[in-house]
């Protein structure tokens, strides 16, 4: 089936630095990526969806300078959390839809586990 | 999308079958029924999803009711490696709409 590679899948950062996350998709191209937020013990919460050669869409709530996301490709989609703080610190997953298919099967990356010292 | 609701646990001896019940009152017509599962600390993976019939495939079996209300996932034969929090989710199916939101999941443990 396809793959959806994201990297990297841990990362340790001092408070007030940035940090980049890339979601992949390696055997397909996809239109449309999504980023989810996970803290512990809780359920997945979407943050935005990404969109190829357009602006993301944030849900509410989500701050879109905080978290900066960058589709140039049909393939990589990136997360920027930037001047990250303790509190930004959560399991981030991406999710890939393949192109030009009505695809109801989403392909999930492994996730990055941020922790912010 | 729907709301689903999931019981928060179970536990599911080995070899034995699990099975998972989802409540999607609110459920339209053309929303369809979505299983996921989460293994500790990875991205969700997709089990099976139906409409309005019964649906199998070499993870598991989806029964649905008739009035499409409530939904059971089957694990017919749980082994450890299923020991993950299952969600079940309701939604369109479209390219627009693939986003996925999701409830709070069933968290199984499998024991030996």
């Amino acid at each position: 089936g396809a793959v959806v590679s994201q990297h990297p899948s841990r990362v340790i950062c001092k408070s007030g630095t940035s940090v980049k996350i890339e979601c992949r998709s390696l055997d397909f191209q996809a239109t449309t990526m999504f980023w989810y937020r996970q803290f512990p013990k809780q359920s997945l919460m979407l943050m935005a969806t990404s969109n190829e050669g357009s602006k993301a869409t944030y849900e509410q709530g989500v701050e879109k300078d905080k978290f900066l996301i960058n589709h140039a490709s049909l393939t990589l989609s990136t997360l920027t959390v930037t001047s990250a703080h303790p509190e930004d610190s959560s399991f981030y997953i991406c999710s890939a839809v393949q192109l030009g298919v009505t695809n109801e099967k989403l392909f999930f990356g492994s996730g990055t586990q941020l922790s912010v010292l | 999308d729907a709301k689903t609701t999931q019981p928060p646990s179970m536990d599911c001896a080995e070899g034995r079958a699990a099975n998972l019940p989802c409540n999607h009152s609110t459920i339209s017509g053309n929303e369809y029924v979505y299983w996921y599962r989460q293994i500790h600390s990875q991205g969700p993976q997709y089990i099976i999803h139906g409409l309005k019939n019964n649906e199998t495939n070499e993870m598991a079996s989806l029964i649905i009711t008739e009035d499409r209300k409530s939904s059971t996932l089957i694990l017919p034969h749980a082994t450890l490696r299923d020991t993950a929090v299952y969600y079940c989710i309701v939604r369109v199916r479209s390219a627009a709409g693939n986003k996925l939101t999701f409830g709070g999941g069933t968290r199984v443990l499998v024991k030996p």
